[in-house]
């Protein structure tokens, strides 16, 4: 069964810092992966994926993420953090011929 | 990508009543899903619509509770039905656009069931 997990509820930065939000997966077969973000009061946007190919993934914003096939995580990346960067992030998780499942979120605070 | 609009946006409804969600999509999409969302936790799957065929409910959903419809490839129906205060929730709408496999989503409909 495909799972996802997002080990922190929430991740403080300070603005300009460099920020991590992880992201651990379990998937028979090839992962397809995601993240997205949701500013409040608003739908989820997608920010970046990775199906094949480069393990290191840029997106929306200025995020990153690197695939690693060993450790199985997808973590979520920013050099510099913008206090407008604040919110909450969805790690996502499917193979090709199954539903996407969602993790629980980590809310991100950059603190100014 | 695709832009996805929802009437409405929020609704206050008392229980025993029921509500449709609508969602619009500005292209054509096989695959439409809803979501069940309460504020800050993550997604909940109600069921997938794809034009052309009865909706897929997910365990927990049942179609005489969440009825949908698919009439075309640009729009869908989620009906919340004989309402409970545990039907408060946000519903979202979402469509995977051809092979990207990424999904894109509307901007919600907040309900909340007195």
């Amino acid at each position: 069964a495909q799972s996802v997990a997002q080990p922190e509820d929430q991740v403080n930065v300070a603005e300009g810092n460099p920020l991590t939000v992880k992201c651990t997966y379990s998937v028979s077969g090839n992962p397809y992966l995601f993240w997205y973000v949701q500013y409040p009061n608003r739908g989820l946007q997608f920010l970046l994926k990775y199906i094949t190919g480069d393990n290191l993934v840029k997106g929306s914003y200025g995020f990153e993420a690197e695939f690693n096939k060993s450790q199985t995580s997808f973590h979520l990346k920013k050099p510099s953090a913008l206090v407008s960067d604040s919110a909450l992030y969805f790690c996502a998780v499917k193979n090709r011929d199954d539903k996407i499942i969602f993790g629980k979120g980590t809310r991100l605070h950059i603190l100014p | 990508s695709a832009v996805i609009s929802q009437k409405p946006s929020r609704d206050i409804c008392q229980r025993g009543t029921s509500l449709t969600i609508q969602c619009q999509v500005d292209s054509q999409v096989t695959m439409m899903f809803w979501y069940r969302q309460q504020p800050g936790q993550s997604l909940t799957l109600i069921a997938t619509a794809n034009q052309g065929s009865e909706a897929t409910y997910e365990s927990g959903f049942v179609i005489d509770k969440f009825p949908i419809s698919r009439p075309n490839l640009t729009f869908s129906t989620l009906t919340v039905s004989n309402m409970s205060p545990e039907d408060s929730s946000i519903y979202l709408c979402s469509v995977e656009t051809g092979s990207s496999y990424e999904q894109y989503f509307g901007p919600g409909t907040r309900l909340t069931v007195t």
